[in-house]
């Protein structure tokens, strides 16, 4: 069965420290991978995809980045942390059935991340 | 663009009960998919029924069952039998089909609402 992991849990940095999370899934191969965030009492908000292996596509423009070095892995990273990018950070893994078909998409346990 | 609106921020219902969370959802996309995730004070994301807007069934997954109304762009999702372990936060989402003109799979949520089951 597939299991997707994130570390680190729980991170608390100070303001323009960097950031990296680390996602991997186990049990599947060529996933589409995800990063949301959701901010506190608020729904989900996706950062960022990949469909392959140094395949990055985002959908926010912030001082974030993502990083899919290999099949299974996805990387969250920033240079500078700002306050504003505190929140609970989810990856999320989906396969692609066929050309019409769009898989469901599950979703690890999640970091939480303060910027003091 | 894709919007979902949960109208109801916070519900309570007395465990056994039933309870029904109500969604809709603005597209002009004719095939898309409904999803009902639950996110327990764990904090994980947990899928707990999925529609395809295609299908006129409505999904069911043991207690759990939706109403989905594609005229009026509705999607409710029915508690029966509630239990304890059922408190959490309840998100509508709304995903389009992934296309090859680099559509992603890009779930759009709602804002979430608070169920507690007491006993």
């Amino acid at each position: 069965s597939q299991t997707i992991h994130q570390w680190p849990a729980t991170l608390v940095q100070p303001v323009g420290s960097p950031l990296s999370l680390e996602c991997t899934v186990e049990g599947t191969s060529n996933p589409n991978l995800y990063w949301y965030r959701q901010a506190a009492g608020r729904g989900l908000q996706l950062l960022f995809y990949s469909v392959g292996i140094g395949q990055i596509s985002s959908e926010v423009p912030q001082n974030l980045s993502a990083s899919r070095p290999q099949d299974r892995q996805f990387i969250l990273s920033s240079k500078k942390l700002l306050l504003s990018d505190s929140g609970f950070y989810l990856c999320a893994w989906s396969v692609l059935r066929s050309m019409n078909s769009t898989d469901t998409q599950y979703f690890g346990p999640g970091t939480r991340l303060t910027v003091l | 663009a894709q919007t979902v609106t949960q109208s109801q921020p916070e519900m309570s219902v007395q465990e056994a009960e039933t309870v029904t969370l109500s969604c809709t959802y603005d597209t002009s996309e004719s095939n898309y998919y409904l999803f009902w995730y639950k996110q327990p004070p764990s904090r994980q994301m947990i899928l707990v029924i999925r529609q395809e807007a295609y299908k006129q069934q409505n999904a069911t997954e043991n207690r759990f069952s939706v109403n989905f109304q594609k005229a009026a762009k509705s999607f409710s999702l029915k508690i029966s039998d509630s239990q304890l372990g059922d408190t959490a936060m309840y998100f509508c989402a709304f995903m389009k089909p992934w296309n090859s003109q680099g559509g992603s799979e890009k779930l759009v949520f709602g804002k979430g609402m608070k169920l507690t089951v007491n006993p």
